[in-house]
């Protein structure tokens, strides 16, 4: 079985500051994908960033990047340059193989304050 | 492109009503996935197909859930007879496939389903 954890249930970030979310998971699988989803107010899931466990390299979006730790089992996300629009829910998820199936976690509330 | 189109978005029901989502995903995506968000359980996995065929059901709460894709392009997601405890969002997401490589899925606005 899978497992996603994240620990903050609540994060509070200043405009154009830098906040990073954490992300522990558990699987016994060596080909997984890992992710960030957003849900703001208006409760819709929008993908942030993608990471295959096999690829080294951390991925980055534009203000998104992440720390991807394979062997601590650790995928955060760190946001730069806070804007007002980046708060939302975040839900970290981990999805196995083939399967496709998505196991997320309880998410983190982002408040960006001015 | 459109997205995953969910109806209705909201739908307030009594006790004891058959309730049915409806859901049409990306144009070419052959995976289509049903879940629900509660506060108290947080996002679970309901069903999933993959080219129109279930393939993990293992989520579905009881009986009273069936879900059905017979196209590529729709699937309902069914609760009949509706009762307080299934008041959730319902979200359909969907990807496309190609065996080892696993796409991100996109999701639709979801259901929010209120039974009285």
């Amino acid at each position: 079985a899978q497992t996603v954890t994240q620990s903050q249930p609540e994060m509070s970030v200043q405009e154009a500051e830098t906040v990073t979310l954490s992300c522990t998971y558990d699987t016994s699988e060596s080909d997984y994908y890992l992710f960030w989803y957003k849900q703001p107010p208006s409760r819709q899931m929008i993908l942030v960033i993608r990471q295959e466990a096999y690829k080294q390299q951390n991925a980055t979006e534009n203000r998104f990047s992440v720390n991807f730790q394979k062997a601590a089992k650790s995928f955060s996300l760190k946001i730069s340059d806070s804007q007002l629009g980046d708060a939302a829910m975040y839900f970290c998820a981990l999805a196995t193989g083939t399967a496709s199936k998505l196991t997320f976690g309880t998410g983190t509330r982002l408040q960006v304050t001015l | 492109d459109a997205g995953v189109i969910q109806s209705p978005r909201h739908e307030v029901t009594e006790m004891g009503q058959e309730v049915t989502l409806r859901c049409k995903p990306i144009s070419g995506h052959n995976s289509l996935f049903w879940y629900r968000q509660t506060m108290m359980r947080g996002l679970e996995l309901l069903i999933y197909f993959n080219n129109n065929v279930p393939i993990d059901d293992s989520g579905m709460p009881e009986d009273r859930f069936s879900a059905k894709m017979p196209n590529a392009s729709f699937s309902t997601l069914k609760i009949q007879p509706s009762e307080p405890r299934d008041s959730a969002v319902y979200f359909c997401a969907s990807s496309l496939w190609q065996g080892l490589s696993n796409q991100p899925q996109h999701f639709g606005d979801g259901t929010r389903l209120s039974i009285l």
